[in-house]
This record gives structure tokens, sequence and C-alpha cells, in this order.
């Protein structure tokens, strides 16, 4: 059964500081891992990243695919308060499992002014 | 349209009681995809539709559960005698597709249906 865990649950910064965000995954053929915001209720596309696509950034957020270690990392750099939401790391495969994505439980990312 | 709609936004029901909830996907989008989200929880997929081709079912937890989609629009998630472990929120995202191992697309995700079972 594919899995994705992430980590941390939960944390808690000040406005300023960079966070670090880790999702690994044990999927049986990988195809693509995604990064979601969730501020409310839907899912915001962030980043994917593939094979021919390993390292993804747009403004303060970065995110790094290492397909030989199974995990990825999701940078935010000088946070702000906006910066607040839940973190989803989703992995696509194909197969039998083409077409749907396994989500982790999310990180909750609470920036304080 | 703009992006993925849903509707009804909130719904309170009944235990046993049946409901149906509205996903509109993106124009052009042939991939819809149904999801649930349960208090606290990550997404667990529930169903996948693409084009003409048979739904993957494969996510949904029991035979109370059905989806339809007409063509490559609306699509409906019908939940039948609710009970109140049902309660969550069900999100819809749509997708391009371009074959099965062709290139993946990222979900777009709708605003989501918040149901509740008394």
């Amino acid at each position: 059964e594919d899995k994705v865990v992430q980590s941390p649950l939960s944390l808690v910064v000040h406005e300023g500081d960079t966070v670090t965000l880790n999702c690994s995954y044990e999927v049986t053929n990988f195809r693509s891992l995604l990064w979601y915001k969730q501020e409310k209720k839907a899912p915001t596309f962030l980043f994917m990243l593939t094979s021919s696509g390993i390292e993804k950034k747009s403004g303060r957020l970065s995110s790094i695919l290492d397909k030989k270690e199974l995990s990825s990392i999701l940078n935010i750099t000088a946070t702000q308060t906006g910066d607040s939401a839940i973190y989803l790391c989703a992995v696509g495969a194909g197969g039998t499992s083409y077409g749907k994505l396994t989500f982790g439980q999310g990180t909750i990312l609470t920036v304080h002014p | 349209g703009a992006g993925v709609s849903q509707s009804p936004s909130n719904k309170v029901t009944e235990k046993g009681k049946d409901v149906e909830l509205r996903c509109d996907p993106i124009s052009g989008h042939t991939a819809l995809y149904w999801y649930r989200q349960r208090l606290g929880q990550g997404l667990e997929f529930l169903i996948y539709f693409q084009g003409n081709s048979a739904p993957d079912k494969s996510g949904l937890p029991s035979d109370r559960f059905s989806a339809e989609r007409t063509g490559e629009s609306v699509s409906t998630l019908t939940i039948q005698r609710t009970q109140q472990e049902d309660s969550a929120v069900y999100l819809c995202a749509s997708s391009l597709f371009l074959g099965v191992g062709g290139r993946s697309y990222e979900q777009y995700f709708g605003p989501g249906t918040r149901l509740t079972v008394t």
C-alpha cells in the first residue's frame, strides 16, 4: 500500500524565520510528488516534482525531490503570517494507481507576528 | 469555469438519509477525482473518472457510496443511508490527462462540501 509521511506534524515560528517541511514516501511506480497549501477547505497547488523536474522555486517557496532517499522538502524563507496553513504532500503513482494521489497527514504551520 | 466548483458548501443531514454532492470541474479537464478529508487528517482518495473509461472506484469505503459523471462535465457523489462516520469535507479535483503513461498533471481542487451527519 502506498504511504506518505510528513514531518513535523505542526510547527510554530515567528515572522522572518525559515522553515523546512519534510515528506517521505513509499510508493510503487512513483510518477510525481506534489505540494499543496490548505488554508480553509480547498488545497491550493504549489509545486509538482517529477524525475524530469526535481527542484522548483517560486518566490520565497522552494522544493526539492530526492528520489534516492524517497523524500522531498518544502522550504519557506522569510515567513509571513499569511503562510500559516496546512501544507500537504501528495504522491502520484502509475500502474493500477494511475490518476489518484496519496496524501500525507499534513504539517500545520503557524507563523506569529 | 475559472475553477472547480462544488455544491452545497455545507450540508447537515440526519443519520440514515441520502445525500448528493455536486462537482463542476474546470472546463477542458478530462479527469475528475473525489477525496474525503476527516477532521485533522489528510485526504483520502475515493474515486477517479477519466473520459469514457471505467472509473477507478477503489477508494470508495462501502457500497453506500457511489458517483457518476456525465461525459467530461459535472459529477455527483451520492452517499446512501448516511452514518456519523461519513461526516467529513468532501473535495473534488480535476486535471488534464494525456493517457496512462503520459506526463503527469497537477490536480486543482474545489472548495469542498462539509458534510455533517447528526
